[in-house]
């Protein structure tokens, strides 16, 4: 089964690139990778979704390689409201199930 | 449009005892799905309901079970409550079938503290 893996925590400054890999072996060509943020008391939102190559949306951009073992959320430019927990989620369409990553911790400094 | 609905917030219970978790979707949206969020097992799918059916469903107990009514509001209900099962109960919806590959829409989560 796919097994869902993200760095525990990142640190950045404001107005950096910060880019969050998550791996995720064994996923099928069609399975789905999403990318939600959330913070303290707060629900997940989403943040972008996508299965192969590059998705970008006003706020981050999704990279997903050829051999999609991996996928990177970049996040342009972040500000200390970006500070949260992001979360990689796969959703194995073949076996109905999803997997989330542990959560990046990400913290941007002044 | 108001958003993802759950309640209530917070919740105690006693071991042994069973809980009911109510949540309304978005306006519109059939799907809802359910997750545990626990700072050791991070979050974990439970089940979705689409259409009062349940479509898919996580590794859980038979403890752990829900309903989807024909508003699409959704119940979840544990019984036999454990000290492991205290957790924040998330609510998602999103607005087709599937939802595990369509845009889900959290609510704020019910934390539920079993003592």
């Amino acid at each position: 089964l796919a097994k869902t893996t993200q760095p525990i925590s990142m640190d950045s400054y404001e107005g950096q690139e910060v880019n969050i890999t998550c791996s995720h072996n064994n996923i099928a060509t069609n399975d789905y990778i999403t990318w939600y943020q959330q913070f303290p008391s707060q629900g997940p939102r989403f943040i972008i979704q996508g299965y192969k190559t590059k998705v970008t949306n006003e706020v981050a951009s999704l990279f997903i390689p050829a051999d999609r073992k991996s996928s990177t959320l970049s996040l342009p430019r972040v500000s200390l409201s970006d500070t949260a927990v992001y979360y990689c989620l796969v959703a194995l369409l073949n076996n109905n199930d999803m997997r989330f990553g542990a959560g990046t911790r990400l913290t941007v400094k002044p | 449009k108001a958003g993802v609905t759950q309640t209530p917030r917070y919740l105690i219970k006693t071991r042994g005892q069973q809980v009911t978790l109510s949540c309304s979707p978005i306006s519109g949206h059939r799907s809802v799905s359910w997750y545990q969020q626990t700072p050791g097992q991070g979050l974990q799918f439970l089940f979705e309901y689409f259409s009062e059916t349940q479509r898919n469903k996580g590794n859980f107990p038979g403890r752990f079970s829900g309903r989807q009514f024909s508003n699409s509001r959704s119940e979840m209900n544990v019984s036999t409550l454990e000290l492991g099962d205290s957790a924040l109960y998330l609510c998602a919806s999103s607005s087709i079938a599937g939802g595990i590959a369509d845009t889900q829409y959290f609510g704020p989560g019910t934390r539920l503290t079993v003592l």
